[in-house]
């Protein structure tokens, strides 16, 4: 079956600039995450949401970073007036919840703010 | 708060060899231990899992895992390695008793296995 998907897959923009990332979870999982894996580096948790719960969004960087998920499946991440140390690749998982699941990850979305 | 530690940022064996990349964990319940691989611009894909039972897990492409409790240890294995297994490999820990949103996988820095022929 089809797998996370992301969009776009690249994105250059100016700084400045806002930008929006999609994601599309497998259908049927409840718990949707995003990551930020900057060059050579680990995961940096950002956003968490599970079903109808408040999102945990504790590791969001900076008021200028917002998530939302309509109606339990896509998922957009929106990074406002864009800063060059927002460059990294932007990874989303989903799974079926958060009990002893495994997360599927999507290809990310490689954003360079130049 | 939990945590999980990889101490080596590279690890190299020679193809046939065997192969252990380490990492250890801190949470304040029961773990749910987990291993990723990801390969040159992809994202990552799941290994292996310790929920419960057994120590010793094993996962895809011939490898396991080994939970010591007493250690606090998940350190993954494999008993030959391939060039192919060269990659980064991320390990994550979640509290089993944490449940909601308060559930989330933390992950480690990464470990990069480098096998050469």
């Amino acid at each position: 079956g089809a797998g996370v998907s992301q969009s776009p897959s690249n994105k250059v923009t100016e700084k400045g600039k806002d930008v929006e990332l999609r994601c599309d979870p497998i259908s049927g999982h409840t718990a949707l995450y995003w990551y930020r894996q900057r060059l050579g580096q680990g995961l940096e948790f950002l956003i968490y949401f599970q079903g109808n719960s408040a999102p945990d969004k504790s590791g969001l960087p900076s008021d200028r970073f917002s998530a939302e998920r309509t109606g339990g499946s896509v998922s957009t991440l929106t990074i406002q007036r864009t800063q060059q140390e927002d460059s990294a690749v932007y990874l989303c998982a989903s799974s079926l919840g958060t009990a002893v699941y495994e997360q599927y990850f999507g290809p990310g979305t490689r954003l360079t703010v130049t | 708060a939990q945590s999980v530690a990889q101490p080596e940022d590279q690890v190299n064996v020679a193809e046939g060899n065997p192969l252990t990349v380490k990492c250890t964990y801190s949470v304040s319940g029961n773990p749910y231990l987990f291993w990723y691989v990801q390969y040159p611009n992809r994202g990552l894909q799941f290994l292996l899992k310790y929920i419960t039972g057994d120590n010793l897990v094993k996962g895809s492409y011939g490898f396991e895992a080994e939970f010591n409790k007493s250690q606090t240890s998940f350190h993954l294995k494999k008993p030959s390695a391939l060039v192919s297994d060269s990659a980064l490999y991320f390990c994550a820990v979640r509290d089993a008793f944490r449940t909601g949103t308060a559930s989330k996988l933390t992950f480690g820095t990464g470990t990069r296995l480098q096998v050469t022929l």
